[in-house]
């Protein structure tokens, strides 16, 4: 199976500043069709998770242009430009390049 | 809009059954891979297994820890997802979320999830 480990593990942020999620697979996620298959989820307490990016870097439908993903092979990042009170919560990185799709531990992003 | 509605949940003794159901709008469901994810209290995120759309041929797959005890179906006339789960264990205690992938990832959107509960 492929293991998705995500650091940090809890990020406590300054409303306004930026805040980083890094996310490392144990093996490439680039599937046998070119695409790489990592998404990243945001879960607001009390909530289901919602789809924020998809391969790698495409912004869902509706979700603000302060998110962005980056990366490639086994290394990605999310990044917030500027964190706002709506966005504490557990973000997840997940890959669904090779069956069992797996997700991350959680990064749990919290405001200082 | 696109709404996903899981019901079936509960408590069920270890060794139980119990089927949830998961009731689609908003979306063309026949075009749709169709998964399930559990988060057990206070955990992460797990999958459990999804149902592909007919003209991907409708297979099914599933993660090691329910694989032989859990059954996915599909009923495209009724836009309704199914999970069938036998022989349960302490260990399957969790929400139960539906999700459905409509073409961005197989994990677009998701559902408000369904709580099981296996004690006895």
């Amino acid at each position: 199976d492929i293991v998705m480990t995500q650091t940090p593990l809890s990020s406590p942020v300054t409303l306004g500043q930026p805040a980083s999620i890094s996310c490392r697979s144990s093996q490439s996620l680039v599937s046998s069709d070119g695409n790489t298959y990592l998404s990243w989820l945001q879960q607001r307490p009390g909530q289901p998770p919602r789809l924020l990016i998809y391969k790698i870097s495409n912004r869902f439908s509706g979700v603000p242009d302060r998110f962005s993903g980056s990366g490639a092979g086994t290394d990605f990042t999310l990044k917030i430009s500027r964190v706002e009170a709506e966005d504490v919560g557990v973000y997840y990185c997940t890959q669904a390049t090779q069956f069992p799709w797996t997700f991350g531990q959680g990064t749990k992003v919290e405001i200082k | 809009e696109v709404q996903l509605v899981e019901s079936g949940g509960g408590l069920v003794k270890p060794g139980g059954s119990l089927r949830l159901s998961c009731a689609a709008s908003g979306f063309t469901f026949t075009n749709a891979w169709m998964s399930w994810v559990r988060q057990a209290p206070g955990k992460g995120l797990e999958w459990v297994g999804l149902i592909k759309r007919k003209i991907d041929g409708g297979t099914t797959d599933y993660a090691a820890p329910v694989k032989g005890r859990f059954t996915i179906s599909r009923d495209d006339s009724k836009t309704t997802l199914y999970l069938q789960m036998n022989s349960l264990k302490s260990e399957d205690t969790a929400v139960y979320y539906c999700v459905a992938g409509l073409g961005a990832t197989p994990l677009d959107h998701w559902g408000q999830g369904t709580l099981v509960t296996v004690s006895s």
